[in-house]
């Protein structure tokens, strides 16, 4: 299986800060690699796909970069809403495998 | 819009089936995968296994020899059947339409849990 590498694991920021968290793969995996939002008592929701791609409807504030095995999400300016546990996904192979998340609690 | 719709059983006995189903609303069934993704409490994903229209399926090999996915497309359905269940399938169980491209998780269902205990 592809390993899946996130850090830091837990994150504390304030509104308005710039905050980036990286993904490394165990082996290459091109671009195949999304980053999912997930809230307390909610099903995940895709932010970014195919390392780079925004989904409709997210926030330009959300970008993705990488490829090969070293990915980043950065959120520009952190907002409320913004506080979450984050994970990426590798595509590339299955079985499909995530990282083991990122908190970001409010400073 | 979208929406996937899912249902089963929440409480099980060690070795007994887990048993669940989604179902698709608004959109099409054919041209995607159709994937199960499960959470342990306070742990993270776990990617399960995937069926599309065909009956074609992806599982996971951790899994593979107590689990079957299987597609209902008259209903625009999929299951879900986990066999001699233990305490570590206790989990929130996910459904979730693959989409294509670089085979992304875009549409979600609201989760089933599903606790495991004597």
């Amino acid at each position: 299986d592809i390993q899946m590498t996130q850090s830091p694991s837990s994150l504390s920021a304030s509104v308005g800060d710039r905050v980036t968290i990286t993904c490394r793969a165990s082996q290459t995996i091109s671009r195949y690699l999304n980053w999912y939002q997930q809230k307390p008592g909610k099903a995940p929701k895709v932010l970014i796909h195919g390392a780079s791609s925004l989904e409709s409807g997210v926030p330009s504030r959300f970008s993705g970069s990488g490829s090969g095995t070293d990915f980043t999400l950065s959120i520009s300016s952190l907002q409320l809403e913004d506080f979450a546990t984050y994970y990426c996904q590798q595509s590339y192979r299955t079985p499909y495998t995530f990282g083991q998340g990122t908190k970001l609690e409010i400073k | 819009q979208v929406q996937l719709q899912q249902w089963g059983a929440g409480l099980l006995k060690p070795s007994e089936t887990l048993s669940l189903t989604c179902a698709l609303y608004g959109g099409s069934f054919s041209g995607y995968y159709w994937s199960w993704i499960r959470q342990p409490p306070g742990k993270g994903l776990e990617w399960i296994g995937e069926i599309d229209h065909s009956g074609s399926t992806n599982y996971n090999p951790s899994r593979k020899s107590r689990l079957t996915i299987s597609v209902d497309t008259s209903k625009n359905q999929f299951s879900l059947k986990l066999s001699s269940v233990t305490a570590a399938d206790t989990a929130v169980y996910y459904c979730g339409r693959k989409n294509r491209g670089y085979d992304y998780m875009d549409v979600w269902g609201s989760g089933t849990t599903v606790t495991v205990s004597s």
